[in-house]
């Protein structure tokens, strides 16, 4: 079974201030995919990361595939209020058509 | 900009009775999926659709659930005796080619309280 781990699993910070979230695997992943989750609401894909050592920026957000294509990390600079939310990275099994999702990081930025 | 749309966004059903979720994936889509996500746990998948026919599964879809494309734009997931433990959002998603390096586009979500 292929698990993504997540971390933190909670994360409180005050707006202005700078932040990473982990997604961490054993297995090799074909690519990872990043979404945000409001309460009562769907995940809704920020990003999706193909390559082994790819980076993608996203205004204030910053996604890295890891090398080995195990672990990707998000980072958010200055974050906002409007960044609240559950951060979850998903991804195939690198055959077959379903996604496998961590728990997610429950993000919230004070005023 | 195109989107998965979902009915209903919440039901309310007595333990042992059907349910039929609806589903409009995105238009030029090829495959279609629901997961499901009990409160306060992962995103859990259900089962993927491709071709008119389930093409991938998950333990957690058995005999009691079932999926339907009746059209050319609806995709439904029918649960046929509801169990307590059924009590979950339900999400539709769809995507252009497989899961692998495509992405995946989910719905609103479907609420489903059973009681």
């Amino acid at each position: 079974t292929q698990l993504l781990e997540q971390s933190p699993q909670f994360l409180s910070i005050q707006e202005g201030e700078n932040l990473t979230v982990y997604c961490n695997s054993s297995s090799v992943f074909s690519s990872l995919q990043w979404y945000r989750q409001e309460p009562g609401e769907g995940p809704v894909l920020l990003v999706t990361v193909v390559t082994g050592g790819e980076v993608k920026k996203l205004k204030r957000l910053t996604f890295q595939f890891g090398d080995a294509r195990k672990d990707s990390s998000l980072h958010i600079t200055a974050a906002q209020p409007g960044d609240t939310g559950l951060y979850l990275c998903a991804g195939p099994k690198t055959s077959g058509s379903r996604l496998t999702f961590g728990e997610g990081t429950q993000l919230t930025v004070n005023p | 900009e195109p989107e998965v749309t979902q009915t209903p966004s919440h039901q309310v059903t007595q333990m042992g009775q059907e349910v039929i979720l609806r589903c409009v994936p995105i238009s030029n889509h090829l495959y279609f999926y629901w997961y499901r996500q009990i409160l306060g746990q992962k995103v859990e998948f259900l089962v993927s659709f491709y071709n008119n026919e389930i093409s991938e599964k998950s333990e957690i879809f058995d005999d009691q659930f079932s999926v339907e494309r009746p059209d050319g734009s609806n995709f439904t997931l029918k649960i046929r005796s509801t169990k307590l433990e059924d009590s979950a959002m339900y999400f539709c998603a769809s995507s252009e080619l497989g899961a692998i390096g495509n992405t995946i586009y989910f719905g609103e979500g479907s609420w489903l309280t059973v009681v």
